[in-house]
C-alpha cells in the first residue's frame, strides 16, 4: 500500500542554518504531495503542495520538488527561524479522499 | 477566514464516562476527517466521511467510538465509556473532493481519561 517515510527527529540547528527534512514515498499512481507544519497546541496546516513530477512547492521560505525518479519530496529551509520550531509531517493522497502521513519530524530551532 | 471549528478544546472525565467531540466542517467542503494523535502512536485517521456518508471507519474501536454527521455543519464523535487509553488530541479535518485533497484541520479536542 501506498506510504510515506521521513527522517526521524528531533532535528535541533541554530538560527540561520539550513534546513532539510528528508521525505520518500511509496505509491501505486501519480500521488499529489504535502508538507503540513502542526505548531504547539495547534492543528495540522498545510504549508506547501506538488502535484506532478517536477513541481516546486514553496511557502514561507520552504521548498519540496516533487522528484518521481527518486520518488521524494525533500523540505528545504534557506536559513531557519525560532519561529519555524514545530513538527513537520511529509504526505500524500493518491487514490481517493484519503491523505497519508509520515510520522512527523520535530524541528527545534535555537537562537 | 474559513475556519474547522472544534468544540470542547479540553476535556477531562473519568474512566467510564461518554464523551462527544463536536466538529463544525468550512462551509461548502464535502469531507470529513477524525484523526487521534498520541505521543506513542502518532496521528491515526479513526473515520472519515464524504457527503455525510461514512466511508471509513476501520481506524476506529468499534465496540466504544462512534463517529456520525447529524448535518453538514456538524460531525460528532463519541466515545461510550471511555477509558484512560483514550487519552489523546482529537482533530477534526474537511475538504473537497478534488482540490487535490487538501484537509484543512481543526484545533484538536485535548481529551484525558482519568
Amino acid at each position: 500500500g501506498d506510504s510515506v517515510t521521513q527522517m526521524e527527529g528531533p532535528v535541533t540547528l541554530s538560527e540561520e542554518a539550513f534546513l532539510t527534512i528528508n521525505c520518500t514515498y511509496t505509491a501505486t499512481g501519480y500521488p499529489s504531495l504535502f508538507w503540513y507544519v502542526q505548531y504547539p497546541g495547534e492543528g495540522l496546516q498545510l504549508l506547501l503542495k506538488a502535484t506532478k513530477a517536477d513541481d516546486k512547492g514553496s511557502n514561507k521560505g520552504f521548498e519540496a520538488t516533487y522528484r518521481k525518479e527518486t520518488t521524494s519530496f525533500h523540505l528545504e529551509k534557506g536559513s531557519v527561524q525560532v519561529s519555524d520550531s514545530a513538527v513537520y509531517f511529509c504526505a500524500l493522497s493518491d487514490q481517493g479522499d484519503k491523505i497519508i502521513f509520515g510520522k512527523g519530524t520535530r524541528l527545534h530551532i535555537l537562537p | 477566514d474559513a475556519r474547522v471549528t472544534q468544540t470542547p478544546r479540553h476535556k477531562v472525565t473519568e474512566m467510564g464516562q461518554e464523551v462527544t467531540m463536536r466538529c463544525q466542517p468550512i462551509l461548502g467542503h464535502n469531507t470529513v476527517f477524525w484523526y487521534r494523535q498520541t505521543m506513542m502512536q502518532g496521528l491515526e485517521l479513526l473515520a472519515y466521511f464524504r457527503n455525510r456518508a461514512p466511508l471509513d471507519d476501520s481506524g476506529m474501536p468499534k465496540d466504544r467510538f462512534s463517529a456520525e454527521m447529524p448535518d453538514a455543519t456538524l460531525a460528532t464523535l463519541k466515545i461510550q465509556p471511555s477509558e484512560p487509553r483514550d487519552s489523546a488530541v482529537y482533530f477534526c479535518a474537511s475538504g473537497q473532493t478534488g482540490l487535490y485533497n487538501e484537509q484543512f484541520f481543526g484545533p484538536g479536542t485535548r481529551l484525558t481519561v482519568l
